[in-house]
């Protein structure tokens, strides 16, 4: 079936260092990929998402790339700080309404 | 404005008892999804209602649940004689319903079989 493989399942990084969590997925069909940020005790939250009509996205410090040929794409947060530390989860889209999840990053931002 | 909300926050039950958790989308969102989080899991999707479609149930993994939409707005995921793994978070969300579109999620229900 398809699925969504998601390193590493930890990532400690000092204050202002960047942070990069990757993702694969299985099924060529999915076109569609966004980032979720969970705070503790918190539902998640889209941070940024990207589709398949493009290979990268910006939003101030965080910034997505996908390469479809092999499906592949990755979450880059520069300049990070201890806000950002949360558990943070990739998706690909299954159909048109369904996503598959990634098992999630924790990222710890050290000060 | 008002997001997901979800109730209750935490339910702590015991094994073979039933229990319903309820989930208010965003007014005007027509779709809605649940999905259970275990520890150190992803999301696993459960169910999603669209409008007055019929819903997709293929993610429910045993007859034991089952989920409801009335009028299009609240819905109610109920967990027949739970077992010690349904503990789990279990979390709703809400879109305009179209494709790609972002989902908003609710906090979660925290529940605990003993």
């Amino acid at each position: 079936g398809e699925n969504v493989e998601q390193h590493p399942s930890t990532l400690s990084v000092q204050e202002g260092d960047s942070a990069v969590i990757k993702c694969t997925y299985s099924d060529s069909a999915s076109n569609y990929f966004p980032w979720y940020k969970q705070e503790l005790g918190k539902g998640p939250q889209l941070i940024i998402d990207i589709r398949s009509n493009v290979g990268e996205k910006k939003d101030q410090r965080i910034a997505v790339t996908l390469n479809k040929t092999a499906k592949h794409f990755s979450l880059h947060i520069t300049e990070t700080q201890p806000e950002d530390s949360a558990v943070y989860f990739c998706a690909a889209s299954i159909g048109t309404y369904k996503y598959i999840f990634g098992t999630g990053t924790r990222l710890k931002v050290l000060a | 404005g008002a997001g997901v909300s979800q109730s209750p926050s935490n339910k702590v039950t015991e094994k073979g008892k039933d229990v319903e958790l309820r989930c208010d989308p965003i007014s005007g969102h027509t779709a809605l999804y649940w999905y259970r989080q275990s520890l150190g899991q992803g999301l696993e999707f459960l169910i999603y209602f669209q409008g007055n479609s019929a819903p997709d149930k293929s993610g429910l993994p045993s007859d034991r649940f089952s989920a409801e939409r009335t009028g299009g707005s609240v819905s109610t995921l109920t967990i027949q004689r739970t077992q010690q793994e349904d503990s789990a978070v279990y979390l709703c969300a809400s879109s305009l319903g179209q494709p790609q579109e972002t989902q908003y999620f609710g906090p979660g229900t925290r529940l605990l079989v003993l």
